[in-house]
């Protein structure tokens, strides 16, 4: 149980262009689901937190504008990087959280390797 | 704000025991994790420590002391296979903040 997919694994785009990155809970609904950058040889770092049918919350220096996040179902949450530029290269991770048992546990998709020319 | 330390790289003898330390200091703090992570994949969960005290399931242990921001992972009878990062993240509001990450080397 408490599986977690991405699609697409990997993309390659041209700068300017716009990617779109979806994470969906396969075997639960999650409360919540969290967009995650890791850059090479460094640890995760948070970008926002996604609640179905509200407004996602972005931490500090994430611009929402470029880094649109939809969590449009229980099951489903988007993230579309907008005119993509080579510094937004970078593995772009989700989790989904998973409350119960006292304790709240995220889940993490596989992950998307995004690479911008 | 938030701290969260871990050595940067470790490495241990196939067969052998390794403790990885963290300490964090973070307000709103709900627990703790532990994930481990191969290259180029995602984290996959290993332990989660809320009380004071050692949690151990198989070949891994952790252990956490709220009032000293500590925490560690202890792997034992290490394989080859558990070559990884190990991420300890703070559980801060149901927001995991993550540290940098050990790279830990098996050798044989």
């Amino acid at each position: 149980g408490a599986v977690v997919s991405q699609h697409p694994s990997w993309v390659i785009c041209k700068s300017g262009t716009s990617v779109k990155i979806e994470c969906r809970s396969l075997d639960f609904q999650a409360t919540t689901m969290f967009w995650y950058r890791q850059f090479p040889k460094q640890s995760l770092m948070l970008m926002a937190t996604s609640n179905e049918g509200s407004k996602a919350t972005y931490e500090q220096g994430v611009e929402k504008d470029k880094f649109l996040i939809n969590h449009a179902s229980l099951t489903l949450s988007t993230l579309t990087v907008t005119s993509a530029h080579p510094e937004d290269s970078s593995f772009y991770i989700c989790s989904a959280g998973l409350a119960g048992m006292g304790r709240e546990t995220q889940y993490f998709g596989p992950g998307t390797r995004l690479l911008v020319l | 704000g938030q701290n969260i330390d871990q050595p940067t790289e470790m490495t241990a003898t196939e067969g052998a025991i390794v403790q990885i330390n963290c300490t964090y200091q973070t307000s709103g703090f709900n627990g703790l994790f532990w994930y481990q992570q191969h290259a180029g994949e995602a984290p996959t969960f290993l332990s989660y420590n809320v009380l004071d005290g050692l949690e151990e399931k198989g070949r891994f242990s952790s252990f956490l002391s709220r009032s000293k921001g500590y925490s560690y992972l202890l792997l034992k009878e290490l394989q080859m296979k558990d070559s990884a990062s190990y991420l300890c993240a703070c559980n801060q509001g149901g927001k995991l903040i993550f540290g940098q990450g050990t790279e830990l080397s098996v050798k044989p």
